[in-house]
């Protein structure tokens, strides 16, 4: 079955840890998203990339790097330098141009 | 600045009352306005894309409709498995970012 599948579902870290929130496509689509969603609040934009080897900040950018060497795969690193890390962690895809995205399933990051 | 602002933040209903969620929005360039579902704990589900004023969707209970400035999302005699919080996004033509409001919490009552 075609879809984005985000891993792990629920991470915890130590402060001052550097991890890597996995997201990973089959729907052969162009562009990728992350989003922060805290609690009661709406979807806050990372980082987004609409080709390969490319990407661009979002609204909340600092502290927090990606990658997109493949195009199924735009891995995001939730850096030390992010002072309030914990948090629901969205990974979206879409084909380029007018057309919605899809999301994956979320992973919950709770850094103590 | 692009914006997205979504009232209410919150709405009971019993069910078979109809409402309306509604979503304003500021962008240069809309590209197109989507609108979403999702549950607690789960990742967003799409329902809709809107792309001119004049348009309109339907999906269920649910409809969608745009003008230049807002987007509403109606929804008719609803049932306690539609409440959710909905959420209203909208991608500007100039760089493709989708942004997202906060959300309408709905709790449908039986």
């Amino acid at each position: 079955d075609g879809g984005i599948t985000q891993s792990p579902k629920y991470l915890f870290r130590k402060e001052g840890q550097n991890v890597t929130l996995s997201c990973e496509q089959n729907l052969n689509h162009d562009a990728m998203y992350w989003y922060r969603q805290d609690p009661g609040q709406g979807l806050r934009l990372i980082y987004y990339s609409q080709i390969v080897n490319d990407f661009q900040k979002g609204d909340i950018a600092e502290g927090y790097s990606v990658s997109r060497e493949k195009k199924e795969s735009f891995p995001l690193t939730v850096t030390s330098a992010q002072k309030n890390p914990t948090a629901f962690y969205l990974c979206a895809s879409s084909i380029m141009g007018n057309t919605e995205a899809f999301f994956g399933q979320g992973t919950r990051l709770t850094v103590v | 600045e692009d914006q997205v602002t979504q009232s209410p933040e919150a709405l009971r209903l019993q069910e078979g009352e109809s409402s309306s969620l509604n979503c304003s929005y500021t962008v240069s360039g809309l590209r197109g306005l989507f609108w979403y579902r999702q549950d607690p704990g789960k990742g967003p589900e799409f329902l809709f894309t809107l792309y001119s004023a004049g348009e309109e969707k339907e999906k269920e209970r649910l409809k969608a409709t745009l003008t230049k400035k807002e987007s509403f999302l109606h929804i008719t005699a609803p049932k306690p498995e539609d409440s959710a919080t909905y959420l209203c996004a909208v991608q500007a033509r100039r760089d493709d970012k989708i942004i997202f409001g906060k959300g309408t919490r709905l709790h449908i009552l039986p």
